[in-house]
């Protein structure tokens, strides 16, 4: 079964700081998800990550695929308060979706 | 406008009773999925359904039980066995195949047993 880690579980950063969370994953993956969650919401698809060296970019968020190290990040350039919410990735093989344990991150003005 | 509908919103029911909840959606996706996430932690998965009039038991499927008569519905069964149901549970759906998809989730049901 593939398992998928990622680091840190909680994130407090600054407003105008730039972070970076982690996800590693046990074994190959077709595919890897970013998505994000507000408090009492549903999962919000962020990016999908096709192949190796894939970068996606959207407004301060930028997410990062290597496949021979089976680990993807998901980078903040200069936070702001709205991005605070829990972020999770995903990989997946055939039909199966596998989740990370999510980071927490508070972006504090 | 395209997506998956779960119904109800908030669901409070008392131990020992079964309760069911829906899941609609209407994106054509073959591939259906339930997850269960407890406050402060991750998605875990319960059932999922790649095609219809059959189903495959997730990590957690014990107390739970699915149909997949239909390729749009995909309730889910809280049983009296499930011992600690309490939770959020989330329904999502992704095209599969050569269509492959994010999961897209439906805004969740929140499950309290008493």
């Amino acid at each position: 079964e593939l398992k998928v880690e990622q680091n840190p579980l909680f994130l407090s950063m600054q407003e105008g700081k730039n972070y970076t969370i982690y996800c590693n994953y046990s074994t190959t993956s077709d595919r890897l998800y970013w998505y994000r969650q507000d408090p009492g919401k549903s999962l919000e698809s962020l990016f999908v990550l096709l192949s190796n060296g894939a970068v996606k970019q959207e407004g301060r968020l930028m997410a990062s695929l290597d496949t021979k190290a089976r680990l993807s990040t998901l980078h903040i350039t200069a936070a702001v308060h709205d991005l605070s919410a829990t972020y999770f990735c995903a990989a997946q093989t055939g039909n199966q979706f596998y989740f990370g344990t999510g980071t927490s991150l508070t972006v504090i003005p | 406008d395209g997506g998956i509908t779960q119904s109800p919103k908030y669901l409070f029911r008392k131990e020992g009773q079964n309760v069911t909840l829906s899941c609609e959606q209407n994106l054509n996706h073959d591939a259906m999925y339930w997850y269960r996430q407890d406050p402060g932690q991750g998605l875990r998965l319960i059932y999922y359904s790649q095609i219809v009039n059959d189903f495959q038991k997730g990590d957690i499927a014990e107390g739970y039980s699915v149909s997949r008569e239909k390729k749009e519905s995909f309730p889910l069964t809280v049983t009296s066995a499930q011992k600690n149901p309490t939770a959020f549970y989330l329904c999502a759906s992704s095209a599969s195949g050569t269509r492959k998809s994010p999961l897209h989730f439906g805004n969740g049901t929140r499950l309290t047993v008493t």
